[in-house]
């Protein structure tokens, strides 16, 4: 079992839908991250939260919206999204700058 | 062997055996690496990590080997086992990055078979 919990496993939305993917961790760590991952290929890098502040932003489209509520907490809000934004998305924290990231075992977004 | 084309390049390997998988890095300026394995329906699992300070690391049954001269990294999984069956990803954080928190960047991943 990881220790990155995310919420919900699997979500199928429709172009013109709303949702939120969730993301908690109780280990203390102080960053976390948003991460895209396409069937076979590597992990790409949507954002970063350090000390509940957003850091890194890899020129992701708007229709993509982080927030850190405290310092457990990501939320990905979704609207708007295409059929190409579906894919695997994990949710990771780590202890500081130069330690290992703590995956989630992520959601599987389907856009219809 | 080693297989490359339009999927992931995979290693078949006998159960027992030891396990090498390699990762060209692209970034010089990289400082810290990562070693995943990734299973079917779960996110990255940390294996090993190594700073650019060290050539060498060990874990339990792995070692990972870092050659900064040709930025190539290397994963040993000595006496594999069908639960090595995954997807191994090597991951590098640029030196400098003034922004807190991680920047890793993900290699193309190598898919290793275990056959019994």
């Amino acid at each position: 079992d990881t220790e990155v919990t995310q919420t919900p496993k699997h979500l199928v939305m429709g172009m013109t839908n709303k949702k939120s993917l969730k993301c908690e961790q109780h280990m203390g760590h102080r960053a976390m991250y948003w991460y895209k991952q396409k069937a076979k290929k590597p992990p790409e890098l949507m954002f970063v939260y350090s000390y509940e502040k957003l850091s890194i932003n890899e020129s992701v489209p708007s229709r993509f919206s982080p927030e850190c509520p405290n310092s457990s907490l990501l939320n990905l809000h979704l609207h708007a999204l295409q059929p190409e934004d579906s894919a695997l998305y994990l949710c990771a924290s780590s202890q500081e700058i130069r330690s290992p990231l703590h995956f989630g075992n992520g959601t599987r977004l389907t856009v219809t | 062997g080693e297989s490359v084309g339009l999927h992931l390049p995979t290693l078949s390997v006998q159960e027992g055996d030891n396990s090498i998988i390699n990762c060209a890095y692209s970034n010089s300026a990289s400082d810290y690496f990562i070693w995943y394995k990734q299973e079917s329906g779960k996110g990255p699992q940390f294996i090993i990590d190594i700073r650019s300070n060290m050539d060498k690391r060990q874990g339990q049954r792995v070692t990972v080997l870092l050659n900064k001269t040709v930025k190539h990294l290397s994963l040993q999984i000595a006496a594999t086992q069908p639960g090595d069956s995954a997807v191994y990803f090597c991951a590098e954080n640029p030196a400098g990055v003034k922004a807190a928190g991680n920047k890793l960047t993900f290699g193309g991943g190598t898919r290793v078979l275990v056959k019994p």
